[in-house]
Order: structure tokens, then sequence, then C-alpha cells
């Protein structure tokens, strides 16, 4: 087991919603990144977080959001939720610049209906 | 624009026998390629990753065989058990930054 830490583990929302998904990241890492993994497919990369400010995103609309904590955690903000929305969000923390550090969460599962 | 084609979409192998699973790759800036395990509600571990400098790593039961000039990469379990029936991915990075996924390969290892 890594230590990331994501909560809720499953969520059910309907569309036009809005919903905070939380990450804590494996001590001593300061980067947090964020990826959506739709059903039987690969993760795809939402963003980056490093120093509290978004560093590097992937082709996701503006309505995907994200925070980063000073103790490394972080949020990922979903508004105006989609049906296409519904997937594993994987949160993976690691050190900067470094993706061989990097480690994944166990995902939260969000339902759109 | 798919960065990183993963092949075959499933995979059926006798216990003991070898897992051979295969990625194309598109951006030769890339220079790190690695391959995650995931098991079902269970996010994806690294199991063994490789740069461009070498043409093949193993680790145990796992090697990653790296083609530069084909821009291919291929991960071979071999002495395949039970235990390693999960969905496997490859993945590519350049600058340690995100990483690109393929699209995933289920292997199921018959007991």
């Amino acid at each position: 087991e890594t230590g990331v830490t994501q909560s809720p583990t499953h969520l059910i929302k309907t569309r036009g919603q809005q919903v905070t998904l939380r990450c804590s990241s494996q001590s001593g890492h300061n980067t947090v990144s964020w990826y959506q993994q739709a059903l039987g497919q690969g993760p795809q990369f939402i963003f980056q977080y490093y120093r509290e400010e978004e560093n590097g995103r992937g082709n996701f609309p503006p309505r995907f959001s994200g925070l980063q904590f000073p103790n490394y955690s972080s949020e990922l903000n979903v508004n105006a939720l989609e049906l296409d929305d519904s997937a594993l969000y994987l949160c993976a923390s690691s050190l900067h610049g470094q993706v061989e550090t990097q480690y994944f969460g166990p995902g939260t599962r969000l339902l759109v209906l | 624009q798919q960065q990183v084609k993963q092949s075959p979409q499933s995979l059926i192998v006798q216990k003991g026998g070898i897992s051979i699973i295969n990625c194309a790759y598109e951006n030769t800036a890339f220079d790190y390629f690695p391959w995650y395990q995931q098991f079902p509600g269970k996010g994806p571990a690294l199991l063994i990753a490789i740069r461009p400098d070498v043409s093949e790593k193993k680790e145990g039961r796992f090697t990653i065989s790296f083609n530069k000039s084909a821009k291919q990469f291929s991960l071979h379990i071999m002495d395949s058990q039970p235990g390693d029936s999960a969905t496997y991915f490859c993945a590519a990075s350049k600058d340690g930054n995100k990483l690109v996924f393929g699209a995933g390969t289920i292997l199921r290892v018959k007991s």
C-alpha cells in the first residue's frame, strides 16, 4: 500500500451538481497529480499541483479545478457535472520533476446520474 | 491524439507461461517508460520502468524490452501465475512530468 489516501471512496451525484474530491500525499512528497480513469481506459492526466499552484494541465475544461494546501494535500473540484464525468479519479503524489517517485492512491469512484 | 498505443486489449495465458504486452509511442521526447499493474478497486502500482539509454531491464519475473529506433517497448512476465491476473498499463513521460498511459491490457492467467 502507498501512503497516498483519497476520500471519499465512492460518490454518487446528479448532473449539474458540484463535487470535491480529496487527496493526502505520501510523506515527503511535494507534488500532486490528478488523473481521470474512465471504465476500461487508461488514466488521463487532468492537472498537477506544486507549491500550491497549477503546474501543468491536460485536455480538461475549466470546470475541473484544484487546490493544493501547505501540507501538500490536494482537492479536485468539478462543477456542472456531466454524465461523462463518471470515472475513477486517481490522485498521485511525487517529488517535483521526478515522475519515477509517483505513487497512486486507491481512487474515488464517481458516478453521475 | 493517442500518444501511447498498447496491445493486446486482453490476454489469456496458462499458468507457467510467458505473458507479453506491447506498447508503441510517438513522441521521441519521452524519456521514461513505466509499466503499471492495477487490480480491481485499486490504484495503479508501479511494476517496472526503463529509461531509453538501455534496451532491457529485468526485475524478478518481469522484463522490459525497449527498442528506441522502432519506438516500441514491451513487458514480459515469465512463469505467469494466477496472482498476476490484473490490468496492465504502459505509460510514458518526458522531463519528469505527467504520465501518458496506454489503454490497458487485461491479463488472465489460467491455473
